[in-house]
């Protein structure tokens, strides 16, 4: 079935250094969509990006993130910290039904 | 626009009993989700409806929960009977369709103790 992989449950760096967040995914449908949730503290999970155009750069709020179907990857990038960052991140996949990977905790340090 | 609303916003239970935790999508949407949140296992999908019909059933939730969609603006969740592992924050999300955003509900938190 499909499936979304974030390899890290939590990432840890200081302010102003470049953020990477790994998501691999799996499905057998030639068109996912997919998506980078945020979750702040005490709030629910809200759109960050999505995308479902190959190799096409998708951008909000300093975050980007490139849909690679040659290997199922949709990482998503920020070229410097803020300490606002921090959260919880999850990529999602949507190819008939929408499903979460275990999120990744970005804590930025001052 | 009214977001999706969530009620109770905290719930807690004794072993056994049955509890039914509620969701009104936004306006219009035709999905509707329902997710279990937990630290360890993040977001887990219990039952997912387009159009009021049930799409996914949640596999290994199938036994214990049970969502229902009685008409387009109104959704319940029944967990019975409730075990201390059931013990979570429970999400319900709305779209316009497949392959649009979720909006989020403020979540229940359920307590069994």
């Amino acid at each position: 079935g499909d499936s979304v992989t974030q390899t890290e449950g939590l990432v840890t760096l200081t302010e102003g250094l470049p953020v990477m967040l790994n998501c691999t995914y799996q499905t057998i449908y030639s068109n996912p969509f997919l998506f980078w949730y945020v979750q702040h503290l005490n709030e629910s999970p809200r759109l960050l990006l999505k995308s479902f155009t190959d190799n096409k750069r998708t951008e909000h709020q300093g975050f980007h993130a490139t849909l690679h179907k040659s290997s199922s990857s949709f990482h998503l990038q920020k070229s410097s910290a803020q300490l606002s960052d921090s959260a919880l991140y999850y990529c999602a996949l949507n190819a008939y039904k929408v499903i979460f990977g275990k999120g990744t905790h970005l804590h930025v340090l001052p | 626009d009214a977001g999706v609303t969530q009620t109770p916003r905290h719930e807690v239970a004794e072993k056994g009993q049955t509890i039914i935790l509620k969701c009104e999508p936004v306006s219009g949407h035709n999905d509707l989700f329902w997710y279990r949140q937990t630290k360890i296992q993040g977001l887990e999908l219990l039952s997912y409806f387009r159009s009021k019909s049930l799409m996914e059933d949640g596999g290994a939730f199938k036994d214990r929960f049970k969502a229902e969609m009685l008409n387009s603006s109104f959704s319940t969740l029944k967990i019975q009977p409730t075990e201390p592992k059931d013990s979570a924050v429970y999400l319900c999300a709305s779209s316009s369709n497949s392959q649009n955003t979720l909006y989020f509900g403020a979540g229940t938190r359920l307590s069994v103790l």
